[in-house]
């Protein structure tokens, strides 16, 4: 059974403050993909990872894939309000076409 | 409308009733997924269709049946459903199944069985 483990699986900090989210597996993902899912709506894609040790900035988000394409971490800069919701990572295996997902990070800024 | 659109998005059942939540994506895309989602759990993938043919059934009671009658358009058919069945049901499409992957999602249709 192929896992991919989130962390933490929850997330309470205030407006302005830091954090990271890591997805951490034993298995090898051809590409990995970070959604943010807001209460009551589906979750929506924010990237896609593809190459070992990539780093992509998306404003104040960084997202990284580990150099072994088995970890990813998702960093927040002075985080929002409108930052809150739910976190997921999914990973795609080479051999195929179903992705493995992370129970998610629920995640809540205060004002 | 753009995008995918699920209805409904609420449904209150009893065990007895049948039921059918829709989808419809206005994208173009080859493949579509149902997914059920379950607080703390990963996303478990139900049932997968690529250019309308079911191309996977993970292990799902018959319990829900899918249906595809063309690449707009999925259903899942609800019956005699049991209440461990709670739960957010997305849909979603991709581009096709060979792709990185990346999934569009409705906004889900939130089933409670009593």
């Amino acid at each position: 059974t192929q896992l991919l483990e989130q962390s933490p699986q929850f997330l309470s900090i205030q407006e302005g403050e830091n954090l990271t989210v890591y997805c951490n597996s034993s298995s090898v993902f051809s590409s990995l993909q970070w959604y943010r899912q807001e209460p009551g709506e589906g979750p929506v894609l924010l990237v896609t990872v593809v190459t070992g040790g990539e780093v992509k900035k998306l404003k104040r988000l960084t997202f990284q894939f580990g150099d072994a394409r088995k970890d990813s971490s998702l960093h927040i800069t002075a985080a929002q309000p409108g930052d809150t919701g739910l976190y997921l990572c999914a990973g795609l295996l080479d051999s195929n076409y179903q992705l493995i997902w992370g129970a998610g990070t629920k995640l809540i800024i205060k004002p | 409308e753009t995008g995918v659109t699920q209805t409904p998005r609420h449904l209150v059942m009893g065990m007895t009733n049948k039921k059918s939540l829709k989808c419809e994506q206005h994208l173009g895309h080859n493949a579509m997924y149902w997914y059920k989602q379950s607080a703390k759990k990963p996303l478990e993938l139900m049932f997968v269709y690529s250019l309308e043919e079911r191309v996977e059934n993970n292990s799902v009671p018959s319990r829900f049946s899918p249906e595809c009658p063309n690449s707009s358009h999925l259903f899942l058919h609800l019956h005699t459903l049991q209440p461990e069945d709670s739960a957010l049901y997305l849909c979603a499409s991709s581009q096709d199944l060979s792709d990185t992957g990346e999934l569009f999602f409705g906004e889900g249709s939130r089933l409670t069985v009593l």
